[in-house]
């Protein structure tokens, strides 16, 4: 499966949004993007995931480039209980070996 | 609703010493069951995967093993456990067939190897 990147760590402002980029330039086409993130000392938990296009839920927006080489996950009104490791990986199926990374650490200021 | 139980919750243990941890789901048939390792400082990595009762696919070598003696149940083991066996070990689930589906994770084992 492809290798994501991301930054290590960024901050955001309570009440605006948080845009965090993830790099996969050697994704394939079939490949899902998906994010996950992590509280601390609890399980990972879904947030979204998309092919090629855009796609919104109750939790987030995910921005996929045209040429799908890089997307961004949007949380459009963070809050403090949005401070986690954001995870972004790309999947095509269970035989994958599957490695998160390290993520990155959103931090929401108050 | 389906939920994921895994214990114990934490776990200290010297080295050298057997290892099991359990993980069992509820509330759904025939789930794909995964066991991830968090170590200190990096991210999850896959350890053992498994479609169905007694099918368990290893993904990196190491001195741990894996086990699915019923349908909604896993179990992580280990004869003699190493340092560097410390971590944050995740269990979860799915149910999709044909692809990568998203996975559920249960609350974790912190293990801790004296």
């Amino acid at each position: 499966d492809a290798k994501t990147t991301q930054p290590t760590s960024m901050d955001c402002a309570e009440g605006r949004a948080a845009n965090l980029p993830c790099n996969h330039s050697t994704i394939s086409g079939n490949e899902y993007v998906y994010w996950y993130r992590q509280i601390h000392s609890q399980g990972p938990q879904y947030i979204i995931h998309g092919l090629k296009n855009n796609e919104t839920n109750e939790m987030a927006s995910l921005i996929i480039t045209e040429d799908r080489k890089s997307s961004t996950l949007i949380l459009p009104h963070a809050t403090l209980r949005d401070t986690a490791v954001y995870y972004c990986i790309a999947v095509m199926n269970r035989d994958d070996k599957i490695i998160f990374g390290k993520g990155t650490r959103l931090h929401i200021l108050p | 609703s389906q939920t994921i139980h895994q214990w114990p919750a934490t776990l200290v243990q010297p080295v050298g010493s057997p290892l099991s941890l359990e993980c069992t789901v509820e509330g759904t048939s025939n789930p794909n069951l995964y066991w991830y390792r968090q170590a200190a400082g990096r991210g999850l990595q896959l350890l053992f995967y498994s479609v169905g009762i007694g099918q368990i696919s290893s993904e990196v070598p190491q001195n741990l093993s894996a086990s699915r003696p019923q349908d909604r149940q896993f179990i992580l083991s280990s004869k003699k456990l190493l340092l560097s066996d410390s971590g944050f070990y995740l269990c979860a689930w799915s149910v999709g067939r044909g692809g990568w589906d998203e996975q559920f994770f249960g609350p974790g084992t912190r293990l801790t190897v004296l």
